[in-house]
């Protein structure tokens, strides 16, 4: 398994709503990354785990909460939310932090309404 | 055809012809360099990467051509094709331990 899956592909959420976005990775990578793109932008980075914990947080605020419950699983929670905060979230993963090349997901397409 | 990234975010080639995009990096301790293409819809994908003790780096129909005095990177491909059809960005690597990418390149491949 080369892929990186994150589910859901579309999410849609109020300002008052609670969500999570999950991120999975069977490649025996160890540094797992969360990236904000917006559209026609470059993916910008937001929180970094090696190893399970969390090693880099971009001064991402708190409505953004990451969680890495193994080796294997990513998630974002996501609360109170705005609009501004509507973009595709990556996720990616590498080899232990390698520099040689991250995989990345598809994207979870948030609209916040 | 060619972009010289900020000033040209956007690339139109005639089917078969050679793509030129271009990228300036910031940081002189970068020290390795990735090309990734993003189709719509998806996330980046790897194409080619490039250390900063080599020049240039070929791989299948792209090259990549690091010019570390002016801090210039460059992505060929040849004979593009409408699958190349995408979004192309750099990414920088360097002492901060993360990656950091350019502002990228529309290219839009014309039948």
């Amino acid at each position: 398994d080369t892929e990186v899956t994150q589910t859901p592909k579309h999410l849609v959420m109020g300002m008052t709503n609670k969500k999570s976005l999950k991120c999975e990775q069977h490649m025996g990578h160890r540094a797992m990354y969360w990236y904000k793109q917006k559209a026609k932008k470059p993916p910008e980075l937001m929180f970094v785990y090696s190893y399970e914990k969390l090693s880099i947080n971009e001064s991402v605020p708190s409505r953004f909460s990451p969680e890495c419950p193994n080796s294997s699983l990513l998630n974002l929670h996501l609360h109170a939310l705005q609009p501004e905060d509507s973009a595709l979230y990556l996720c990616a993963s590498s080899q232990g932090g390698s520099r040689y090349g991250y995989t990345f997901g598809s994207g979870t397409r948030l609209t916040v309404v | 055809g060619e972009s010289v990234g900020l000033h040209l975010p956007t690339l139109s080639v005639q089917e078969g012809d050679n793509s030129i995009i271009n990228c300036a990096y910031s940081n002189s301790a970068s020290d390795y360099f990735i090309w990734y293409k993003q189709e719509s819809g998806k996330g980046p994908q790897f194409i080619i990467d490039i250390r900063s003790n080599m020049d240039k780096r070929q791989g299948q129909r792209v090259t990549v051509l690091l010019n570390k005095t002016v801090k210039h990177l460059s992505l060929q491909i040849a004979a593009t094709q409408p699958g190349d059809s995408a979004v192309y960005f750099c990414a920088e690597w360097n002492t901060g331990n993360q990656y950091y990418f350019g502002t990228g390149t529309s290219l839009t491949v014309i039948p």
